[in-house]
């Protein structure tokens, strides 16, 4: 079974930087799209960026764009997002998500358990 | 990068069939068969149910099915269990290579 686990996560203050990762095993990791999405306690799933099989594509909701940058090593199977300038209103969970395509286009269809992003003072 | 709209609620007694719809626009929802909804319990991930549309993944019980008309896609659960009682969400992707989620729907089984 497809296993995705996220870390990294933690209280941060305003302004400042936290980098998430997130660990791919079980599948054939460069071949398929990988996608961050974030969802704050009690609301609803909040797309933040994507990037394609072979980082040749990459993309970031408006709210991230700037602060954010997503990135992955295939050579340790692994996902990455970078997080600068953090704000009150990036307190989420961040749940990393594979793709069913090489591009950016399909659906998620595996997910991991999220990790938790606290920004406060 | 306005969410896509879903009801924010829907319910039906155990055995019935429900629908919920999810309204975009011809950048994103009309304009693409990648259409995916996804069935959320509290405190867990997001679950795929249904792809490009009308897709279900392996292990996906063929009570859940999807639709697309216009701007509007549809999830529809027929013979409703205890155990669908969940949270919904529909997302698509856009002209822009972005990706939108609705806004959500809980399902209630009465």
């Amino acid at each position: 079974e497809v296993q995705l686990v996220e870390s990294g996560g933690g209280l941060v203050q305003p302004g400042r930087s936290l980098r998430l990762s997130c660990a791919a095993s079980r599948f054939t990791f460069d071949k398929y799209a990988m996608h961050w999405v974030r969802q704050a306690p009690g609301k609803g799933l909040e797309w933040v960026s994507s990037i394609s099989w072979n980082s040749g594509s990459i993309a970031y909701a408006d709210s991230v764009k700037g602060r954010f940058t997503i990135s992955r090593d295939n050579a340790k199977n692994s996902l990455y997002l970078q997080m600068n300038s953090l704000r009150a209103e990036d307190t989420a969970f961040y749940f990393c998500a594979k793709d069913m395509a090489a591009a950016a286009t399909s659906a998620n269809d595996y997910w991991g358990q999220g990790t938790l992003v606290t920004v406060s003072s | 990068q306005s969410a896509l709209t879903q009801p924010a609620s829907v319910s039906g007694s155990p055995g019935q069939s429900i629908t919920i719809s999810c309204t975009g626009t011809s950048s994103d929802v009309g304009g693409y068969n990648y259409v995916s909804w996804y069935q959320q319990h509290p405190g867990k991930a997001p679950k795929l149910m249904i792809y490009e549309v009308t897709y279900r993944p392996s292990g996906i019980s063929n009570r859940f099915s999807g639709s697309k008309s216009g701007n509007t896609a549809s999830l529809t659960i027929s013979g409703l269990q205890a155990e669908d009682e969940a949270d919904y969400y529909c997302s698509s992707y856009t002209s822009t290579s972005t990706v939108l989620f609705g806004g959500g729907t809980k399902l209630t089984v009465l």
